[in-house]
Order: structure tokens, then sequence, then C-alpha cells
């Protein structure tokens, strides 16, 4: 079965870092597109980043310099490292694998919040 | 960036009706990379739609697809109960970048 849970979400204040993990079953995410996508509270869906297959990294303006998304191969999990946490980073993450443009496989969810 | 604008943004239908939901784009969709997703409250987005037209593997065949250029539609022939939830539109432009619309909200009449 392919599966992606996602760990990692807390509580935080504005200005620290946090670093969410997601872990793969039933395929390799060194093999695929797998982004990050965000979802505040009440609101719609926003991408974050995408890690390519050739190790390629792109982010939305709105991380770009704070977030860094990295994979462990041997371990087959996806992470997203948060840096210099804002109050608008308050979201549920999800991580997603991405096919054709678009994302087949989404795991859970995990809650950040920032606040002080 | 594309930005994509979906209409409208709240649709009341009643089950066994026909539902279509709109996405616009500020710009064309590179090779047709537009896809739909479902979300249901407290839960993750699931794939409709991918390339415009095609459905995700396990959908059902009363929802469709179509369009071309910056002009999308989602249509669902046949409106069940569980298909009242929210729906997105999503594009990849070609550059690594991609975007949603705003969310059409499918409630029950």
């Amino acid at each position: 079965e392919v599966r992606l849970v996602e760990t990692g979400g807390d509580l935080i204040q504005p200005g620290g870092s946090l670093r969410l993990s997601c872990a793969a079953s039933g395929f390799t995410v060194s093999s695929d597109y797998m982004s990050w996508v965000r979802q505040a509270p009440g609101k719609g869906l926003e991408w974050v980043s995408v890690l390519q297959s050739n190790d390629m990294t792109y982010y939305a303006d709105s991380v770009k310099g704070r977030f860094t998304v990295s994979r462990d191969s041997s371990k087959n999990t996806l992470y997203l490292q948060m840096e210099s946490l804002r109050d608008d980073d308050t979201a549920v993450y999800y991580c997603a694998r991405g096919a054709r443009g678009a994302f087949d496989v989404w795991g859970q969810g995990t809650m950040v919040i920032v606040a002080s | 960036e594309i930005v994509l604008t979906q209409s409208p943004g709240t649709l009341s239908l009643s089950p066994g009706e026909r539902a279509t939901l709109s996405c616009r784009a500020s710009q064309s969709v590179s090779s047709g990379y537009l896809a739909w997703y479902q979300q249901k409250p407290g839960q993750a987005p699931r794939l409709l739609i991918f390339g415009v037209s095609s459905r995700a593997t396990g959908i059902p065949d009363r929802f469709s697809g179509s369009g071309s250029g910056t002009d999308f539609t989602l249509t669902i022939s046949r409106l069940e109960p569980e298909d009242f939830a929210v729906y997105y539109c999503q594009q990849y432009s070609g550059t690594l970048s991609y975007t949603f619309g705003q969310g059409t909200k499918l409630r029950i009449k």
C-alpha cells in the first residue's frame, strides 16, 4: 500500500525552528517528485516546496530562504526544515507525491502552530 | 505566478443534481497540467482529476474534467451525499511552481 505519514508538528514560538518528517511506504521517495503543501486554519491549500528525483529543490516565495526540503533515501523519508518561523506559517503541513503535474498521494498532515 | 480563480465560492445543490465548478487561470496552463481535488473536513485532499480530464484511480465516472488554455470545469453529473465537500483546482506551470485555486464549497441545499 502506498502511504505517507507526517510527524513533527508542534507549538513553536515566532523565530523558532522545527523539522517535519514524512515517512513513505509502498514507493521510493527518491524516485518521485515530493512536495510539501500547507493549509492555514480555515483557508485553502498552498504549495510550499518540491524536491525532484534529481535533487533539485524549489520553494514558494513565502518560504524561500527559511525552509529547506531534503530526503533520507535509507529511511525513505522526506523532511522539511523550517527556520525563522512566523505567525503566518501556522498551518497543517501535508507531504504529497507529485505525478504528472498533480499530487496523487497525500499524508494525513501534521499541525504547526507558531505563537508566543 | 499563475493565479487560479474558482467560481462560485459556494454552490448549494441537492443530491441527484448536476454540479458545475469553474476554474479560471490568469494565463494559459502549461501542457494541460490542471488537476482537481476534493477535501472533506479533517481530511487530506484527494486527487480526482489530473491532466485536465483524466480521472485518478478509483474515482467514479460521475466526476469529469474539461477545458483548455485558461478555462477549466469540473462536472459532477449526479451528486451523491458523499460529494458535498470543498473542491480545489491546481496547476503546474512547468517551472516547478504549483498553485491552487481558493476552493469552491459544495453544500447541500
